[in-house]
């Protein structure tokens, strides 16, 4: 049974830095991996979906990396804004019958502290 | 343009009670997905729909959870005689498609899921 990890579940950094979220999968047949962003009370919104022969995706201040083999993933944010600040959760997408089903971690809570 | 809708926003039940969640899907989207996200963790699978027919309803935690989608567009999670162990926030998603297609080189992809606010669900 697939399993997504994030780590770590909580950060908080001072506004400017460079961040890494990380994302660990158990099964790497896998056929893409996406990134979300979930503020409070809301649904999620989709920042990055890195595709099966991809190995990484970049958008603005994001990039995010794939590597299937090791299981993992990464989602850096450049130069953290007060802005950034919600819950980051990594999902990939199974293989064969199960190809639309998404499986999510339990996400990064992210502060970014003015 | 619109986005995913669900309605209501907040509902709170006593326990014991039928409650019934709506989701207005993006105009033109076939497949429809419902999710449950307990407090702290992420969003786990419900169930799917392409068009009206519910291909998948593996995820639902037990008979009491019933979905449907009778013309292929709005969708209602119902559940009946709820519990505590229910109230969670419940997210609806539509896509264009589903599953793997192919983009020029032969490449697979999918169509990316786009989620509603959710509704958040408090069992007393």
């Amino acid at each position: 049974k697939q399993e997504v990890t994030q780590i770590p579940a909580a950060l908080s950094v001072p506004e400017g830095e460079n961040l890494v979220l990380n994302c660990s999968f158990t099964d790497s047949a896998i056929y893409n991996l996406q990134w979300f962003r979930q503020d409070p009370g809301k649904g999620l919104t989709s920042l990055l979906l890195i595709q099966s022969s991809q190995r990484e995706q970049t958008s603005g201040r994001l990039n995010a990396s794939l590597d299937k083999s090791s299981g993992r993933s990464t989602l850096y944010i450049a130069a953290s804004q007060p802005g950034d600040s919600a819950t980051y959760l990594c999902a990939v997408y199974g293989l064969g019958d199960s190809s639309y089903k998404l499986i999510f971690g339990s996400g990064t809570r992210l502060l970014v502290r003015p | 343009g619109a986005g995913v809708s669900q309605s209501p926003r907040y509902k709170v039940a006593k326990r014991g009670q039928d409650v019934a969640l709506r989701c207005d899907p993006i105009s033109g989207h076939v497949s429809l997905f419902w999710y449950q996200q307990a407090l702290g963790q992420g969003p786990e699978f419900l169930t799917y729909f392409q068009n009206e027919a519910q291909l998948d309803k593996s995820g639902l935690p037990s008979d009491r959870f019933f979905a449907e989608r009778p013309e292929g567009s709005v969708s209602t999670l119902k559940i009946q005689r709820t519990q505590q162990e229910d109230s969670a926030v419940y997210l609806c998603a539509s896509s264009r498609s589903t599953g793997p297609g192919t983009g020029g080189g032969g490449q697979a992809y999918n169509q990316p899921q786009h989620f509603g606010d959710g509704t958040r669900l408090s069992i007393l």
